[in-house]
């Protein structure tokens, strides 16, 4: 079965401030991993996906299999940035539960 | 132009009452979900549709009955709504069932009171 943890509900940083949101996985076969965004009352939308090994706004996510971990990064953390952020499987019908970024100045 | 949409955006009802949430996609996509959002931003799959055929049915009440009239719409009717069925709702739509990118829909805060 696959399943994502996030363990972390809130996190609160300052700007400027580096940000790390921690995603965990179980996964059976070979694991794709995306982290989804939800600003303040708007849709979610993809921030990234491990496959296309990008970076988003500034956030980088590695797939690390040793750790089964795919937590998302950010060196500087910006107040823009504070929204809800989900981790999901490839087939993107379990989500994380969440995790709330607040980054205040 | 809008890529997933949902109507409405807002939905304030009784107890009891019947309601439906339309969605369409204009992305000539395949597949189509339906998410509830909970109050405590738990998203959870409800509902998933390919090619007009139900592929997926989470445990939810039979009072949810989505209706797939062609591969860009998925409407999602809801009858005796109760006082649990606030949240907010969201439609999704990806090219395959095999996980491809989920495109969302804005979202419809259904409140019953």
């Amino acid at each position: 079965a696959q399943r994502v943890t996030q363990p972390e509900k809130l996190l609160s940083v300052f700007k400027g401030a580096p940000v790390e949101l921690k995603c965990n996985y179980s996964y059976s076969g070979s694991p794709e991993l995306f982290w989804y965004v939800q600003y303040s009352r708007q849709r979610l939308q993809l921030l990234l996906r491990h496959i296309s090994r990008e970076s988003i706004k500034g956030f980088t996510a590695d797939l690390n299999k040793g750790e089964t971990s795919f937590h998302l990064k950010k060196p500087f953390a910006q107040e823009e940035d504070s929204a809800m952020y989900y981790c999901a499987p490839r087939i993107a019908l379990i989500f994380g539960k969440g995790t709330t970024l607040s980054v205040s100045s | 132009d809008t890529a997933v949409s949902q109507t409405p955006k807002y939905l304030v009802t009784q107890m009891g009452n019947d309601k439906s949430i339309k969605c369409e996609q204009n992305l000539g996509h395949d597949t189509m979900y339906w998410y509830k959002q909970d109050s405590k931003k738990f998203l959870k799959i409800m509902f998933s549709y390919n090619n007009k055929e139900l592929i997926i049915n989470e445990t939810v009440p039979n009072r949810f009955s989505p209706k797939s009239p062609d591969k860009a719409h998925l409407n999602l009717h809801i009858n005796s709504l109760e006082l649990g069925d606030s949240a907010v709702y969201f439609c999704a739509s990806s090219s395959s069932s095999g996980g491809e990118t989920q495109y969302f829909g804005p979202g419809t805060r259904l409140l019953v009171l």
